[in-house]
């Protein structure tokens, strides 16, 4: 089974502090990506790497940046958190066809 | 741009009966892919079942189905004989077909559907 695993299951920060949260696959996939999770407003996709020190935004960038330094392992970074960036952090890996999500980062900014 | 909605926030259902959750998109694309998605309260989103835009038929996964209306633009997931692990939130994704490139797993989602489920 593919295994797509979230560093933090909770993750509590403080407005102004920088945030990484982390991502590692098992599966030897090219792409990966991060959502963000809100009520009312499903998964928006906020950027996606498909190989190694590539990356490309998605619908929601704004205050976020990727790093992929390695295959398996896709951060996502917050430079200067916020509140408004409060949210479940969703990580997902793909082969292709199919999508492997982890289990998700509740981010909360205070 | 491609959106995706679900009109139903929430829905109740009896244990043994059926229910249907609704979805509807719009695209102007002619390949596509459409998914409904199960997140369950341990947050594990979990794919119940995929739809290519160019099958007319529909597709089906053990007590899953859906009716997908291409013309409509309707894509809607039927769960029968409903059991208590039913319960959770559904999405309603959609992707752009193989010809998209890098747009694997670049998919636009519904709001969700909180499906409960009366024993």
């Amino acid at each position: 089974d593919v295994k797509v695993t979230q560093s933090s299951r909770y993750l509590v920060k403080r407005t102004g502090e920088k945030v990484f949260l982390e991502c590692v696959q098992d599966m030897d996939h090219e792409n990966m990506f991060w959502y963000r999770q809100d009520p009312g407003l499903g998964l928006r996709l906020i950027y996606f790497s498909y190989d190694v020190k590539m990356k490309e935004k998605g619908d929601i960038p704004e205050g976020y940046s990727v790093s992929r330094e390695k295959k398996e392992r896709f951060s996502l970074i917050l430079e200067s958190a916020s509140t408004n960036q409060t949210s479940m952090y969703l990580c997902a890996s793909s082969p292709g066809r199919t999508l492997h999500f982890g289990n998700g980062t509740r981010l909360t900014v205070t | 741009a491609q959106t995706v909605t679900q009109s139903q926030p929430e829905m109740s259902v009896q244990e043994a009966e059926t229910v249907t959750l609704s979805c509807t998109y719009d695209t102007s694309e002619s390949d596509y892919y459409l998914f409904w998605y199960k997140q369950p309260p341990s947050r594990q989103m979990i794919l119940v079942i995929r739809q290519e835009a160019y099958k007319q038929q529909n597709a089906t996964e053990n007590r899953f189905s859906v009716n997908f209306q291409k013309a409509a633009k309707s894509f809607s997931l039927k769960i029968s004989d409903s059991q208590l692990g039913d319960a959770a939130m559904y999405f309603c994704a959609y992707r752009l077909g193989n010809a998209g490139g890098t747009s694997y797993g670049k998919l636009t989602f519904g709001q969700g559907t909180i499906l409960t489920v009366h024993p």
